[in-house]
């Protein structure tokens, strides 16, 4: 395995806030990515973290905890175009990246 | 999970050389693979659709001369700047699409390949 892993799918309701867990082992990082991606189209950049803490942007918030191997993606106020594939991904100590599965989100109105 | 794997991982080559990086899925088959390259926190730019055994299709401002792409089996695609030069320094990553993966879009990806052209 690749060491890291998110849930496969989510489903959450219009408006409202979903987290998206990342969690990943490693002795060597350089960073989490996350990205979103719309069926049939390439991955779109959302955030970086590299330092613990919270990170936000618009309605989208990232948060990494390095000792804990941890990040999660903060979704608020859901529209329905948010329905997506979310990617995370960590830079391991060659700044190979490392992809998670993704993990599906469906917003229901 | 599905794995795939890039080589090299790193490269680095004098301007006008030619680069071959490959793209393999480890563990299950690949009918299409996907090219793309991407700067520093910035998205993933879709360089081209790798078919296996047919062309690929290429994106739009991408020249299909000077990035050959080879699908020769359902586990390899190879990509290869030719002539390369300092403004192909890039992270070139691949993603493989599972034969098996039926409606559902799912793309495994590559670690990526880091090309410095000097």
């Amino acid at each position: 395995g690749q060491n890291i892993d998110q849930p496969t799918e989510m489903t959450a309701t219009e408006g409202a806030i979903v987290q998206i867990n990342c969690t990943y082992q490693t002795s060597g990082f350089n960073g989490l990515f996350w990205y979103q991606q719309h069926a049939g189209e390439a991955p779109t950049f959302l955030s970086y973290n590299v330092l613990d803490g919270l990170e936000e942007k618009g309605r989208f918030s990232s948060f990494l905890s390095r000792s804990k191997g941890y990040s999660y993606l903060l979704l608020k106020e859901l529209q329905m175009k948010d329905s997506a594939s979310y990617l995370c991904a960590y830079m391991d100590s060659n700044y190979q990246l490392i992809w998670g599965a993704g993990t599906k989100l469906i917003i229901k109105p | 999970g599905a794995v795939v794997s890039q080589h090299p991982s790193w490269v680095i080559c004098k301007s006008g050389t030619s680069v071959k990086i490959e793209c393999r899925s480890l563990d299950f088959q690949a009918t299409t693979m996907f090219w793309y390259r991407q700067f520093p926190k910035q998205s993933l730019m879709l360089m081209a659709t790798s078919n296996e055994g047919s062309k690929a299709t290429y994106e739009q401002g991408v020249e299909k001369d000077k990035f050959l792409i080879n699908h020769a089996s359902l586990t390899l695609s190879t990509l290869t700047v030719t002539s390369a030069h300092p403004e192909d320094s890039s992270f070139y990553i691949c993603s493989a699409r599972d034969i098996l993966g039926g409606e559902q879009e799912t793309q495994y990806f590559g670690p990526g390949t880091r090309l410095l052209v000097l």
